[in-house]
């Protein structure tokens, strides 16, 4: 069975600080990856969306960058961290090839920018 | 532009009725349609899905009711229970895209003793 975690579980950090979310997905190789944010009480938005090792696409531009160093990890990070990022970062992963439409949501990082 | 758009902010049942959540979308080449159920804390869970090539996926006490002429959807939960107070979202995508899912705004659903 695949299993999806996340890392760290939730994050206080202050404003123009660096930060950098994980995800990693075991028991699938060659996972579709993404990233989704979600503010308080709203809908989710995706963020990038990965189909292979070392190739990232951007959806919307919120002052983030994603990498996928490896076939199993999707990395968020930003240098500079502002008010407008606190929310729930979401990592997903889809199966790759012809049944690539579902997507598997993991638990979450909390993020909380003063 | 809203391309899903979930009609109810939020929804009220009392125990054993059926809530019905209803989802519209603009762009005729959206052909997946899964509704995802989310407690507050946690990710999104995939609940059902249908593809549009079906008027009706039924999963226990979940069913999916599609219009593809009217480009709208409904998710049905029959015998509603306290348990299933959580927040829906309806999601669309270009099936085999594999890309890019829209999501609607979320139904807050409650459903009390």
């Amino acid at each position: 069975a695949q299993t999806i975690h996340q890392w760290p579980v939730a994050e206080i950090k202050a404003v123009g600080s660096p930060l950098s979310l994980g995800c990693t997905i075991k028991g699938k190789s060659s996972p579709n990856l993404y990233w989704y944010w979600q503010a308080t009480g709203g809908t989710l938005q995706q963020l990038f969306y990965s189909i292979t090792v070392g190739q990232v696409e951007s959806v919307v531009q919120l002052n983030l960058s994603a990498s996928r160093p490896k076939d199993d990890q999707f990395i968020l990070s930003t240098e500079k961290l502002l008010l407008s990022h606190s929310g729930f970062y979401l990592c997903a992963w889809a199966p790759g090839g012809a049944n690539q439409d579902t997507q598997y949501f993991g638990p979450g990082t909390r993020l909380l920018v003063l | 532009q809203q391309q899903v758009r979930q009609s109810s902010q939020s929804l009220t049942v009392w125990e054993g009725e059926t809530a019905i959540l209803n989802c519209s979308y603009e762009n005729s080449a959206f052909d997946y349609f899964p509704w995802y159920q989310q407690f507050p804390g946690e990710g999104p869970a995939l609940l059902i899905a249908i593809r549009s090539v079906s008027d009706k996926k039924e999963d226990g006490r979940f069913t999916i009711f599609f219009n593809k002429r009217e480009k709208n959807l409904s998710l049905h939960i029959k015998d509603s229970q306290p348990g299933d107070s959580a927040t829906y979202f309806c999601a669309a995508s270009v099936a085999s895209s594999g890309q890019k899912l829209v999501f609607g705004q979320g139904t807050i659903l409650k459903v009390y003793l």
